[in-house]
C-alpha cells in the first residue's frame, strides 16, 4: 500500500461545476496535509494546507480533513479552464521534520 | 522575493555518463530538498538538508547519487554513472523551517538519459 494514494483520474468536469479530489494516507500520526497544483511542464505550487480536522476555505478552494478516516479532499467550486492541472496531495508522514510524501496526483480537466 | 533557482533547465546525457544539478534556495530558507519526479508520478524525496546537515537521505541511491550543501546555502546533486531509469525531472525545493512548512519549488531540471 502506498503511503499517499489519490484517485488516478483523469477527472473531467464542465466549467462552473464543483471538482472533488480525494486523497488517503496510511500513517495515522501524520500531522500536516497539503494540496499542490502542477501545470503541465511546470513545478508544483502550494494552493492549500490543512492541519486540523474539518474544513478550510480559501476562495474557490476548500480542503477537508478527516484524521479518523485518514482522508483529505480538495473541492474546487465554480471550476474554470485555468484550473486544469494535476493536483498533488502531500502528507507530512509521522514525526520526520518537514518530510512531505506526495501522491501521484489527479489530473483535472475543466471543459469550457 | 527571488524564488528557488535551479540549473540547468534541461540536460541530455548518455548512460554511464555523469551529471550535476545546482540549486539556490530562497534566501533565509534553512531547509532544502531534492525530489525526483518521473513522468506520471508524484515527486519522490531523494534528500533533505537542514542548514548543511542531512536530515533524510533514505531514498537516495547512494551508489550513484550524491548531494552536498556547503555553507548551508546552495546545493548540488550529482549522478555518476547515470542509468536509463534516472530520466526524470529533478526538483529542488526549500522551506523556511522543517516542520509544517510549505515547500517552494524551483523550475526543475529535466534529465534525459539515452
Amino acid at each position: 500500500q502506498k503511503e499517499v494514494e489519490q484517485n488516478s483520474g483523469p477527472l473531467s468536469v464542465p466549467e462552473g461545476a464543483i471538482a472533488s479530489l480525494n486523497c488517503t494516507y496510511s500513517d495515522r500520526v501524520s500531522q500536516s496535509f497539503f494540496w499542490y497544483r502542477q501545470y503541465s511542464g511546470k513545478s508544483p505550487e502550494l494552493i492549500m494546507s490543512i492541519y486540523s480536522n474539518g474544513d478550510k476555505e480559501d476562495g474557490r478552494f476548500t480542503a477537508q480533513l478527516n484524521k479518523a478516516s485518514q482522508y483529505v479532499s480538495l473541492l474546487i467550486r465554480d471550476s474554470q479552464p485555468s484550473d486544469s492541472a494535476t493536483y498533488l496531495c502531500a502528507v507530512k508522514i509521522g514525526t520526520n521534520a518537514g518530510k512531505s510524501t506526495f501522491g501521484d496526483g489527479t489530473t483535472l480537466t475543466v471543459k469550457p | 522575493e527571488a524564488g528557488v533557482a535551479q540549473s540547468p533547465r534541461y540536460k541530455i546525457i548518455e548512460k554511464r555518463q555523469s551529471v550535476a544539478f545546482w540549486c539556490n534556495p530562497i534566501s533565509g530558507h534553512a531547509t532544502l530538498y531534492w525530489y525526483q519526479q518521473i513522468l506520471g508520478q508524484g515527486p519522490k524525496l531523494l534528500i533533505q538538508f537542514q542548514n548543511n546537515g542531512v536530515v533524510d537521505d533514505s531514498q537516495l541511491p547512494k551508489d550513484r547519487f550524491s548531494a552536498e550543501r556547503l555553507k548551508g546555502v546552495d546545493s548540488t546533486l550529482k549522478i555518476q554513472p547515470a542509468k536509463l531509469e534516472d530520466s526524470a525531472v529533478y526538483l529542488c525545493a526549500s522551506s523556511f523551517g522543517a516542520t509544517n512548512e510549505k515547500l517552494f519549488f524551483g523550475s526543475g531540471t529535466q534529465l534525459s538519459v539515452l
